[in-house]
């Protein structure tokens, strides 16, 4: 079946570091890929996706480009901010099959000043 | 930005009792979800729902789980016989349109089954 697995957390880093977190996928169809972000006390919310191969999402400074060959879509930013701190889910979607969404663990990340 | 509203952010009730959880979803959305994340898991699908019927569900989503869009505007997830297993953090989501990727989430309630 479909699965994506991602870095577990917690991740924690000073304030204007690079940020990474890898994300990998099984997939049985064309799947979409998504990051979402869920900050303390709120919803999941979608940062960025992607719906081909060799697309970049782009939202906030952060990135991910889908990568077919690697099966894999990494999010990254180039220097994060307290207010990033958060946790992020990998999510793919297979379009052909339905709507739903399949999640990765999330990781957690703590920006430190 | 519109949100989803879930009521209420914590439950807890006994083994074998009813839980009703409610969610408003987003007033011009079509389509509606359910998901359950249990502490240290992943966020899985159980349902979706779309011109008041299940579009689609997964194997967690058995006879003890009902959904219902009672008013047009509240979406419920039931709950008739909780187990401790059902202890998770339920997510409401909706969204505009079959085809539109953005998924709107609610915040969450919180079920603890004692």
């Amino acid at each position: 079946g479909d699965s994506v697995t991602q870095m577990e957390g917690p991740v924690t880093l000073s304030e204007e570091a690079f940020l990474t977190i890898n994300c990998t996928y099984t997939a049985t169809g064309y799947p979409s890929l998504f990051w979402y972000v869920q900050y303390p006390g709120e919803g999941l919310q979608l940062l960025l996706k992607a719906t081909k191969a060799d697309d970049k999402g782009s939202n906030k400074g952060f990135e991910a480009t889908y990568r077919k060959e690697t099966t894999s879509f990494h999010l990254e930013k180039g220097s994060v901010q307290v207010s990033d701190s958060a946790v992020y889910f990998c999510a793919l979607r297979i379009p052909a099959a339905g709507n739903k969404l399949t999640f990765g663990g999330g990781t957690r990340v703590l920006v430190k000043p | 930005e519109p949100e989803v509203t879930q009521t209420p952010s914590h439950q807890v009730t006994q083994m074998g009792q009813e839980v009703i959880l409610r969610c408003v979803p987003i007033s011009n959305h079509l389509y509606f979800y359910w998901y359950r994340q249990i502490l240290g898991q992943k966020v899985e699908f159980l349902v979706s729902f779309y011109n008041n019927e299940i579009s689609e569900k997964s194997e967690i989503f058995d006879d003890q789980f009902s959904v219902e869009r009672p008013d047009g505007s509240n979406f419920t997830l039931k709950i008739r016989s909780t187990k401790l297993e059902d202890s998770a953090m339920y997510f409401c989501a909706s969204r505009i349109e079959r085809t539109n990727e953005k998924l709107f989430f609610g915040s969450g309630t919180q079920l603890s089954v004692l």
